[in-house]
């Protein structure tokens, strides 16, 4: 499966644009790329996927550059509620079912 | 509109005890499966169902069993509970199993073994 990279940690400001980077530099054709959010000791929480073109819905936006080796979530107007770890996941696609690979995630904190 | 609901929501054993977890949705999903998770660790998976009466192990699949008489309900079994087994346990499902779908997980059940 295509391992990913994000950075441990960011700051946003509330109100202010979060924009969480991942590198997926291994990823194949078909594979998707997934957001989703653990608050706190809650479960995960899907927030987004997409294949090759950007996406919107109405928690966040993905941009996946053309050679799809990076991508990047965009909170457009964070609130304190958005404070979470960020994950950006790409399953795989073989036989061992649709698993996913929680890897380290980016731990965003949002400021007052 | 449930989602999928575990239960119970915490649970406290002493090794060697069995119990089952329970795990149900109501979104129609094919897909279900259950992970674990450890402190600072990220989700494991343990074992995955394709559809009604089909199960097959994930990556720690080792001292759990599973069954998938239904669709909606999909519940793992501790048969002798170990100190190992500490953990927080999520269960997700999706439509189907492609990579194209979207896995929702429960609120998990947080469960200690003394």
């Amino acid at each position: 499966d295509a391992k990913t990279t994000q950075p441990p940690s960011m700051d946003c400001a509330e109100g202010r644009a979060a924009n969480l980077p991942c590198n997926h530099s291994t990823i194949s054709g078909n594979e998707y790329v997934y957001w989703y959010r653990q608050i706190h000791s809650q479960g995960p929480q899907y927030i987004i996927h997409g294949l090759k073109n950007n996406e919107t819905n109405e928690m966040a936006s993905l941009i996946i550059t053309e050679d799809r080796k990076s991508s990047t979530l965009i909170l457009p107007h964070a609130t304190l509620r958005d404070t979470a770890v960020y994950y950006c996941i790409v399953p795989r696609t073989n036989n061992a079912g649709n698993m996913l690979t929680f890897g380290g995630g980016t731990r965003l904190m949002v400021k007052p | 509109n449930a989602g999928v609901t575990q239960t119970p929501k915490f649970q406290v054993l002493k090794t060697g005890q069995s119990m089952t977890l329970q795990c149900a949705q109501d979104m129609n999903h094919e897909y279900m499966s259950w992970y674990r998770q450890d402190p600072g660790m990220g989700l494991r998976l343990i074992h995955y169902s394709v559809g009604a009466g089909i199960t097959d192990q994930g990556e720690v699949p080792n001292g759990y069993n599973v069954s998938r008489s239904t669709t909606e309900d999909f519940p793992l079994r501790l048969l002798s509970a170990a100190p190992s087994q500490t953990s927080v346990y999520f269960c997700a499902s999706s439509y189907s199993g492609n990579s194209n779908q979207p896995q929702h997980f429960g609120d998990g059940t947080r469960l200690s073994i003394l």
